[in-house]
């Protein structure tokens, strides 16, 4: 079975400072990967995903994800953050093939403080 | 293009009492369509999903049930609500033929049982 695991709950940062979210997943096939951004009391958002070619996904807002295939991650990165960017950020695992669900991880709480 | 919505945005209800939520979508047909719960810090929990019309299937074992009277309709429901059913309950739909199932969410209901 697939999972996914964020390894953190809550992250800080000053604005401007870079940022790394990081996501692991476990599953025995081939996946596609997700990262989905949920502010306050709204739905989730798509921010990027990776389906196939370049292990650098760039996406939405600044934001850009790597997959690596063989640590089985695709954590988040933006090189300077707003106050804007305060959210929580869902990594999410797709195994394909007609599955229908995807598998989300917990979620990582970024506060950007000024 | 495709917009889901979700009705209503808040919701208060006393124990003991039903619950129906609705969730629709537009510009697309034959979508796969989704019902989560968010509760405080634990994430996202896929509730049920739908690959058609009267298909349904449950994920988590609870008072909540859902239905698909038509293609872009789902709705969840509950006979007698409780106070663990508070929380943010999301809609989401996919694309039925697609091999990655991206997931496009909905707005969100806030429901409150007090």
């Amino acid at each position: 079975a697939q999972s996914v695991t964020q390894l953190d709950s809550q992250v800080p940062v000053f604005e401007e400072a870079p940022v790394e979210l990081r996501c692991n997943y476990s599953s025995s096939v081939s996946v596609y990967l997700f990262w989905y951004v949920q502010y306050p009391n709204q739905g989730l958002q798509l921010l990027l995903k990776y389906l196939s070619g370049s292990t650098l996904v760039k996406g939405i807002n600044g934001f850009e994800a790597e997959f690596n295939k063989s640590q089985t991650s695709f954590h988040l990165r933006k090189p300077s953050v707003h106050i804007s960017d305060t959210a929580e950020y869902f990594c999410a695992v797709s195994q394909g093939g007609g599955s229908e669900k995807l598998v989300f991880g917990k979620g990582t709480k970024l506060t950007v403080n000024p | 293009s495709q917009t889901i919505h979700q009705w209503p945005a808040t919701l208060v209800q006393p124990v003991g009492s039903p619950l129906s939520l609705e969730c629709t979508v537009e510009g697309t047909s034959n979508p796969n369509l989704y019902w989560y719960r968010q509760a405080a810090g634990r994430g996202l929990q896929l509730l049920f999903y739908s690959v058609g019309i009267g298909q349904i299937s449950s994920e988590v074992p609870q008072n909540l049930s859902a239905s698909r009277p038509q293609d872009r309709q789902f709705i969840l429901s509950s006979k007698k609500l409780l106070l663990s059913d508070s929380g943010f309950y999301l809609c989401a739909w996919s694309v039925r033929t697609s091999s990655y199932n991206e997931q496009f969410f909905g707005p969100g209901t806030r429901l409150t049982v007090l």
